[in-house]
């Protein structure tokens, strides 16, 4: 049965500071996912990332992935009020089916 | 509209009661999912469908139960709500392959009473 961890589940931090989420999963996977959800809103697509060693980054966020540490880490960079939010990552089973993390809320204080 | 979109958004309902969810895709996606999202568990799977006509379950299908007819559609029903089953539902949709990723509906926030 494949498990997901996902650490911190609650982060607050400064605006310009760097910090980095964790997400540890326990079995092989050939894809993984991090999304960002608003309250009360759906799921935003942030990342797919497919192979080991891929990193991908979109603004002050990037994303890498280690298969054999079935590690992918989700970096923040010098982080701002507009990315509070809570962040899952998932990791794909067979058929798409996703198993997610519990979730790290995400706060960045003014 | 194109896209993926659910009704109810919100729904109250009373313990015992039959409560169908309803989810709808534009895309012609084969693959379809229903997840609920709880404090301190993410989200989880509930059921999933490849295709028309076939489903089956995922990591917490007990009082659940899903049909799929038609390729669009996939409603989820509770056929006795309990009030364990007050949460957020999420339904999706994708296509099959490793380069894909999931598209989510708004989410019904159900609450059982």
């Amino acid at each position: 049965e494949l498990k997901v961890e996902q650490n911190p589940l609650f982060l607050s931090m400064q605006e310009g500071k760097n910090y980095t989420i964790y997400c540890n999963y326990s079995t092989t996977s050939d894809r993984l996912y991090w999304y960002r959800q608003d309250p009360g809103k759906s799921l935003e697509s942030l990342f797919v990332l497919l192979s080991n060693g891929a990193v991908k980054q979109e603004g002050r966020l990037m994303a890498s992935l280690d298969t054999k540490a079935r590690l992918s880490t989700l970096h923040i960079t010098a982080a701002v009020h507009d990315l509070s939010a809570t962040y899952f990552c998932a990791v794909a089973g067979g058929g798409n089916k996703l198993t997610f993390g519990t979730g790290t809320q995400l706060k960045v204080e003014l | 509209d194109a896209g993926i979109t659910q009704s109810p958004r919100y729904k109250i309902t009373e313990t015992g009661r039959q409560v169908t969810l309803m989810c709808h895709q534009t895309w012609s996606h084969s693959y379809m999912f229903w997840y609920r999202q709880d404090l301190g568990h993410g989200l989880r799977l509930i059921y999933y469908s490849a295709a028309a006509d076939i489903t089956d379950k995922g990591e917490v299908p007990d009082g659940y139960v899903v049909s799929r007819s038609k390729t669009e559609n996939f409603p989820l029903t509770l056929e006795s709500a309990t009030r364990s089953q007050t949460s957020v539902y999420f339904c999706a949709s994708s296509v099959p392959g490793p380069n894909t990723e999931a598209f989510f509906g708004q989410g019904t926030r159900l609450t059982v009473v």
